[in-house]
């Protein structure tokens, strides 16, 4: 199966906007989902469809595709917004995620 | 309220065997694919593997292929894990994930209801 990749960590200061990217071959022909993961917590989406966002998640969080890119935004970052975000997409061999970005709020 | 609650976890030893359960409640359970999730201990999440809604279609890590069963029960709104041969890299905590399909189906495409979890941990 193909790979996901992130950078391990990103930092912000609040108020500010943070951008996590998540690149892959499969990218172009697949589409991309993000999650967020507080510590303690379990996973929750917060993106599908590389830039749906669900009922309930805060209009701050957006996703945009670029080729092999996907890129989760988050706008006017908050101190509840630390966390690690996985980005996480699909074809017929299975399921894979990428492995990880800790967003650090300053 | 949609909810998943995961139980079965605990300590075993390598090569032995345990079996997870998944309880899920507040949504019609036999409408969706389910699946498993694991994170070891400070690490990213690892797909385990998905079944369909009526059992027709599993897929796995292959990771866990051949020592690993995924099944349901729609009748008791049910998921299952069997675990066989567990080795050391099997620790993790291991999540029930509800999971829905964007494109054309055999397979899910992503996750949108998580359980909280329970630890496996494989030791002697």
């Amino acid at each position: 199966s193909y790979e996901l990749t992130q950078p391990p960590s990103v930092s912000v200061s609040p108020g500010q906007t943070a951008r996590i990217t998540c690149s892959g071959d499969a990218l172009p022909k697949q589409y991309a989902y993000w999650y967020q993961q507080k510590p303690g917590q379990a996973p929750v989406l917060v993106i599908y469809k590389d830039s749906e966002r669900p009922s309930g998640i805060p209009e701050r969080f957006s996703g945009s595709s670029s080729g092999t890119t996907v890129t989760l935004t988050i706008s006017g970052v908050q101190a509840e917004d630390e966390a690690d975000y996985y980005c996480q997409s699909a074809d017929s061999s299975g399921m894979v995620f990428g492995g990880g970005t800790k967003l650090t709020v300053l | 309220q949609v909810q998943l609650v995961e139980s079965g976890g605990g300590l075993v030893k390598p090569g032995g065997s345990l079996r997870l359960s998944c309880a899920a409640s507040g949504f019609t359970f036999s409408d969706y694919y389910m699946s498993w999730i694991r994170q070891a201990p400070g690490k990213g999440l690892e797909w385990v593997s998905y079944i369909s809604s009526s059992s027709s279609y599993t897929n796995y890590a292959d990771s866990v292929k051949g020592r690993f069963t995924i099944s349901r029960d729609n009748a008791k709104n049910s998921l299952y894990l069997q675990m066989n041969s567990l080795r050391a890299e099997d620790t993790a905590v291991y999540y029930c994930a509800r999971a829905f399909v964007v494109v054309t189906a055999p397979r899910p495409d992503a996750f949108d209801i998580w359980g909280q979890g329970t630890m496996v941990t494989v030791s002697s």
